[in-house]
């Protein structure tokens, strides 16, 4: 049982590429998410899907897209990247209960990016 | 918008006790609880609901007030394996799938 599987581990880019973070989660967790963790911010919500084909936007989307074409998968795509979005990247999996309250989330491992 | 922790940081000799606070601005739902070490995933702790509900972990245990819109987790007899950064994350609905996550509170326990 894998969990959430996150890949590449570490990335290091150049300003103005463009790269997609890959996640992946074989929980049939109906609720997916991105964060980025930076020194002392804690985690802010990037972008989070509630089920397949439905996406919405969290705290700090801007240069970030995502897509939700299966229950699995929920890839970040960094559109042209910049210095600023050199962080920590934890893709998350949960499930709702009775109720509409929804669970623990299960992380993945991370993706340390370096954008130069 | 954030909700507040308190401590930011607090270092602890084992088997001391350690109070970690979460406070928001908005009303609450859901309070959730992950503990974080260096390099790793946050791992989940606990869950609290609206209605002050009271929850523990072993030696670890939080509540829930919703009219202070507050959470404490009380970490006693502390370990080691306690080290971390520690973070609150707050929904304000039932239906709410978004977490707004604190800064965090970095637990350091020393022998």
């Amino acid at each position: 049982n894998a969990g959430v599987t996150q890949t590449p581990k570490f990335q290091v880019l150049k300003t103005g590429q463009s790269m997609t973070l890959q996640c992946a989660q074989d929980m049939n967790h109906e609720y997916m998410s991105w964060y980025r963790q930076d020194p002392g911010m804690g985690l802010r919500l990037i972008h989070y899907s509630v089920g397949a084909g439905i996406t919405d936007q969290g705290e700090v989307p801007n240069g970030y897209n995502v897509s939700r074409s299966t229950t699995e998968d929920f890839p970040l795509r960094l559109l042209s990247a910049a210095p600023s979005q050199t962080s920590v990247y934890f893709c998350a999996s949960s499930y709702s209960r009775a109720g509409g309250v929804f669970t623990e989330a299960f992380f993945g491992q991370g993706t340390r990016l370096t954008v130069v | 918008q954030q909700p507040v922790q308190s401590p930011q940081a607090v270092i602890l000799r084992e088997g001391e006790d350690a109070v970690i606070n979460c406070s928001s601005s908005k009303a609450l739902y859901s309070v959730h609880w992950y503990r974080q070490k260096h390099g790793e995933a946050p791992v989940f702790l606990m869950i609290l609901l609206k209605g002050g509900e009271q929850k523990g972990h072993d030696k670890i245990s939080a509540s829930f007030n919703e009219k202070k819109q507050q959470s404490s987790l009380y970490l006693t007899a502390s370990q080691l394996s306690y080290s971390g950064t520690y973070f609150c994350g707050t929904g304000v609905g039932a239906g709410s799938y978004q977490l707004t996550f604190g800064k965090g509170t970095k637990l350091s326990v020393i022998p």
